[in-house]
């Protein structure tokens, strides 16, 4: 199986900074990687798609970029609403798998 | 409104069985690929199904492969995930979710709420 290791697994930072989440996948996936963000007690969110699609209605300081084995999720200027769980996942090959998340706190 | 709702979930015993269902609206139903996904409490997201869009493939994630069924009835918009043989590795949110675009190029664009399954005696 594809393991995704996402990095950092946690972060703290502040209503206006400029944050990057990475994600590593252990073999080649092209571009086939989504972002989700998810909240407590609520279900998934996709966020990007195909690495580097912003989903319709994401505000735009949410972007992703990579392709291979090396993405990132770049969210330009915290707001409040953002802080939340972040995962990727690839869908390169079965079982999808997703990386393990990180959590992104206010500091 | 395009939406999936999940529901079935509930109190189980070790070694006893539960079936899921994912309930869609708002959109072509027999178009689509569903898949399942759970949440350990505490815990990241998990992979444990599919089936496509007129029921004749499907895939198990290891850890479910034997002991978990999933189906579809498009007259009925539902897919149903069939759940035996339940242990505590099992006690999780259990997620639905709609698949877009065509393999590799998918995502998973709708899910649902979730519905709970605790295993417990």
């Amino acid at each position: 199986a594809i393991q995704l290791t996402q990095s950092p697994s946690s972060l703290s930072a502040s209503v206006g900074d400029r944050v990057t989440i990475t994600c590593r996948a252990s073999q080649g996936i092209s571009s086939a990687l989504a972002w989700y963000q998810q909240k407590p007690g609520k279900a998934p969110k996709l966020l990007i798609y195909d690495a580097s699609s912003l989903e319709s209605g994401v505000p735009s300081r949410f972007s992703g970029s990579g392709s291979g084995t090396d993405f990132t999720l770049t969210i330009s200027s915290l707001q409040p609403e953002d802080f939340a769980t972040y995962y990727c996942q690839q869908f390169n090959g079965y079982p999808i798998t997703f990386g393990q998340g990180t959590r992104l706190e206010v500091k | 409104e395009v939406q999936l709702v999940e529901s079935g979930g509930g109190l189980v015993q070790p070694g006893g069985s539960l079936r899921l269902s994912c309930a869609a609206s708002g959109f072509t139903f027999s178009y689509y690929a569903i898949h399942w996904v759970r949440q350990a409490p505490g815990k990241g997201l998990e992979y444990v199904s599919v089936i496509s869009s007129n029921g004749g493939s499907t895939y198990y994630a290891n850890s479910v492969k034997g002991r978990f069924t999933i189906s579809r009835d498009n007259s009925k918009n539902t897919v149903y995930l069939q759940m035996g043989s339940l242990g505590a590795e099992d006690m999780a949110v259990y997620y639905c979710a709609r698949q877009r675009g065509i393999y590799p190029a998918i995502t998973f664009d709708i899910w649902g709420q979730g519905t709970t399954v605790t295993v417990s005696s």
